[in-house]
């Protein structure tokens, strides 16, 4: 199957520090999305990024669609001990049902 | 804000059981999905439902598997014989209109198969 490889797998950082994350594919995607995911919990969609190309901002975090509609990258700013938890891309492709291919994950760790 | 719902949050079975996993999608959402994530890993998909019937599933969705829409609100996860790879947690997600994307989750069943 298709796979979605996110990285870095893991990031430990101090509190105030920017992080960036990609996330990368062998296939093209129409639509990337982000989560992130705390211990015992749902995915909660952070942003979602339909063209390519595209840059999106929710709040303290900005993603964006990479031309070759094969990558996706986000950032997050001033990090917090709150922006702790494992974030996923995922990937879909219209026309195929809408699943959802997800990546690997980024494991972030904050510290104060 | 309205919001996806599971129950239970976390079921425990013996080998060759059956389980059925509830999920509430959002109201006026019109397609599903149930996930899995086996601890540690990533999530995957198992199937996607609309209009009272599957759009596509995975290969992991076997004839063990069945999901369904007994009325307006219930979207259930059947499994009929659990194995012990079946240990997972369940996700439950919907959307209004399968081309946008952004598709909402539940918080999960974690099923444990002893």
């Amino acid at each position: 199957g298709q796979q979605l490889n996110q990285s870095p797998q893991s990031m430990f950082i101090q509190e105030g520090e920017d992080v960036s994350m990609n996330c990368t594919s062998s296939s093209i995607f129409n639509t990337w999305l982000w989560y992130k995911q705390e211990p015992g919990e749902g995915p909660v969609l952070l942003i979602a990024l339909y063209k390519a190309g595209e840059l999106t901002s929710n709040g303290r975090l900005t993603a964006q669609f990479g031309i070759t509609r094969k990558d996706s990258f986000l950032n997050i700013s001033a990090s917090i001990p709150s922006d702790v938890g494992i974030y996923f891309c995922a990937g879909q492709r219209t026309g195929t049902a809408s699943k959802l291919t997800f990546g690997t994950g980024t494991r972030l760790q904050v510290t104060l | 804000e309205p919001e996806v719902t599971q129950t239970p949050s976390h079921q425990v079975t013996q080998m060759g059981q059956e389980v059925i996993l509830r999920c509430v999608p959002i109201s006026n959402h019109l397609y599903f999905y149930w996930y899995r994530q086996i601890l540690g890993q990533k999530v995957e998909f198992l199937v996607s439902f609309y209009n009272n019937e599957i759009s596509e599933k995975s290969e992991i969705f076997d004839d063990q598997f069945s999901v369904e829409r007994p009325d307006g609100s219930n979207f259930t996860l059947k499994i009929r014989s659990t194995k012990l790879e079946d240990s997972a947690m369940y996700f439950c997600a919907s959307n209004l209109d399968r081309g946008l994307g952004e598709q909402f989750f539940g918080p999960g069943t974690r099923l444990t198969v002893l």
